[in-house]
């Protein structure tokens, strides 16, 4: 099976860098994805890692070491608007398409 | 990105009362869709993952004969809640898939509520 594990909430004031890591165990790893997830919201994909090595997308970056099985998402400039919870999610070739998904982080943005 | 739509949004009922969720995607076609549920402040478990023109794969601890996926269409994907009872609450979610192979990303709906009272 799936298992991932990340912290359970961040707290950070405005303008700070958060990094919220992620370690994983699974029997095929095909790829990393990142999610946020805003109260009574679904869902939104953030960014997904198949190859070792740092991803930029704007304030956010994700990181992954695949011989470490260990990611990270790294939010920067916080913002208010940040406040979320943030699920890192594996996709694992032995279970098809499915994505397991790891507890959460839940970050709030404080000013 | 993929859009991926879901209804009703919210949904209140009594209990012993079958409820319909509907899951489209709206500008991709998806042979496969997902289903997870999730309850406050946890995070999302699958369901059970639907297959366009085959049965439903689920996860193991999910009654199929209480939640019955029909994947009738490449867009189209429904999630019935038959007779449901106040512990079926919860926030229910679907997911498409959008590219192939190891570049494929997942795009949820907007979630439905559902309230058995």
């Amino acid at each position: 099976g799936q298992s991932l594990e990340q912290p359970s909430e961040v707290t950070a004031v405005e303008g700070a860098i958060v990094q919220i890591n992620c370690t994983y165990q699974t029997s095929g790893f095909y790829g990393l994805s990142w999610y946020q997830q805003h109260d009574g919201g679904a869902p939104t994909f953030l960014s997904y890692n198949a190859l070792d090595g740092l991803e930029e997308t704007g304030r956010f970056s994700s990181f992954l070491s695949r011989s470490d099985s260990y990611g990270y998402l790294l939010l920067q400039e916080l913002q208010m608007k940040d406040s979320a919870s943030y699920f890192c999610a594996v996709r694992d070739q032995a279970a098809g398409n499915k994505l397991t998904f790891g507890g959460g982080t839940r970050v709030l943005v404080k000013p | 990105g993929a859009v991926v739509s879901q209804h009703p949004s919210w949904v209140i009922c009594k209990s012993g009362t079958s409820v319909k969720i509907e899951c489209r995607s709206l500008d991709f076609q998806a042979t496969t869709m997902f289903w997870y549920r999730q309850f406050p402040k946890q995070s999302l478990m699958l369901m059970a993952t639907s297959n366009e023109g085959s049965k439903a794969t689920y996860e193991q601890g999910v009654e199929k004969d209480k939640f019955l996926i029909n994947h009738a269409s490449l867009t189209l994907s429904t999630l019935t809640v038959t007779s449901a009872h106040p512990e079926d609450s919860s926030f229910y979610i679907c997911s498409a898939g959008s590219g192939t192979g190891g570049g494929e990303t997942q795009y949820f709906g907007p979630g439905t509520r559902l309230l058995v009272l």
